[in-house]
Parts: structure tokens; sequence; C-alpha cells
């Protein structure tokens, strides 16, 4: 069973980088890990998706450990509009699967203030 | 495109009345996803669909179904509305298995 888990909150300020991590000690082989923002009154946002190593986009970064049991998420440079809850989902699904293969974490709240 | 829609916005039921949500995207997505999203909890699976005619229990599926007729669209249904199931409900769809789901804007429910 594909269980995340992340932390509760973080603040940060203008400009300062945030990581945020998130655990899944029961990553299957097959499974990819996806982080999603969400904003207050809307549905989650696609931010990065990775398997291994380092991804890279134009918003974010993921880096995964060799041993794919966590995963952090970085923000470079935030501001004030970055403010929202950050999900974690590690896994996949095909009809055969069990619904424990697609795992949201709880989310993250990231507070960023001037 | 309109991406992921949702109807109704917002709805308010009495406890035993049935609805319906609706779900549908534009963007020829096979697989399909209903969540609901409670306070502290997170996004909890309902059901999904990885094709036209085919649904899949996901983690909290009692109390709901859910149809998927057209590819396009993906039906939440309600039988017997209970207090427990106020929440808000998100609809996603994606191209694939390990694919971004694109969400919608959520259904806001409220059973008095």
């Amino acid at each position: 069973l594909a269980k995340t888990t992340q932390p509760i909150s973080m603040d940060s300020y203008e400009g300062q980088e945030v990581n945020i991590t998130c655990s899944h000690n029961n990553i299957a082989t097959n499974d990819y890990i996806t982080w999603y923002q969400q904003f207050p009154s809307q549905g989650p946002r696609f931010i990065i998706q990775g398997y291994k190593t380092k991804v890279t986009n134009e918003v974010a970064s993921l880096f995964i450990p060799a041993d794919r049991k966590s995963s952090t998420l970085s923000l470079p440079r935030v501001s004030l509009s970055d403010t929202a809850v950050y999900y974690c989902l590690v896994g996949s699904l095909s009809i055969t699967d069990s619904w424990g293969k697609l795992q949201f974490g709880a989310g993250t709240q990231v507070v960023v203030t001037p | 495109n309109a991406g992921v829609t949702q109807t109704p916005k917002f709805r308010v039921l009495k406890t035993g009345q049935s609805m319906t949500l609706l779900c549908a995207q534009d963007m020829n997505h096979e697989y399909m996803y209903w969540y609901r999203q409670d306070p502290g909890m997170g996004l909890r699976l309902i059901h999904y669909s990885v094709g036209e005619g085919t649904t899949a229990k996901g983690e909290v599926p009692d109390g709901y179904n859910v149809s998927r007729l057209k590819k396009q669209n993906f039906l939440l249904g309600l039988e017997s509305a209970a207090p427990s199931q106020t929440s808000v409900y998100f609809c996603a769809s994606g191209a694939g298995a390990i694919e971004t789901q694109y969400f919608g804007p959520g259904t806001r429910l409220l059973v008095l």
C-alpha cells in the first residue's frame, strides 16, 4: 500500500527557496512521483513529475534519491503568489490495481510573506 | 478547449435525497477520476475509470456509484445522501496511468 507523508505547513519569505519533502517508503518499481499545487476554491494543478534523480521545469525542481523512498519539491525564489497547498502523489492505476496504488499526501500549506 | 468541467458548482441536499454530479472532459483522455476533499484529509479517491465502460472502486466508494457510458463523461451518483457526504468533489482526467491529471473546478455539496 503506497502511503505518502508530507509536512502540514511551511512558512517562507519572498525570494527564498522552499523545499518540501514527501516520504513514500512503500513506493513500487513502476510508480511515478507527481506534485500538484492547489489554490483555494480551485482544483489541483500539475507542477512536476519524476521517476528518479532530478527533474527541472520552468517553475520547480524535483529531487528523487536513488532509493526513491522520498522526494523533494524545490520552489526557487518564491513569491506571494506561490502561497498554496502542495500535494505529493505516488503511484499509478490500472483497472486491476488496488486503489492503494494511487495515494495523495495530505498536503503542505506553504505561506509566503513579504 | 474547456478542459475538465463539473456540473453543478454547488448543491444543497437534504438527507436521503439523490443526485448526480457530471464531469466532462474534451481532451480525449482515457482515465477519469472522482475525488472528495475534506479539511485536513487531502484528496481521497472515490472511483475511477480507465476507459469507456469501465469503473473501479477507490479508497472511499461506499455510498457512491459511477458510470462511464461515454468516453468524455464520468458521472458520480449519490443514491441516498448523508451528512457525511458533505464535501468538495473533484473530477480529474488523464491520458494514462502515470500521466498528469487535469482537475475540474470542483463541486461543493452540502447535505443537511
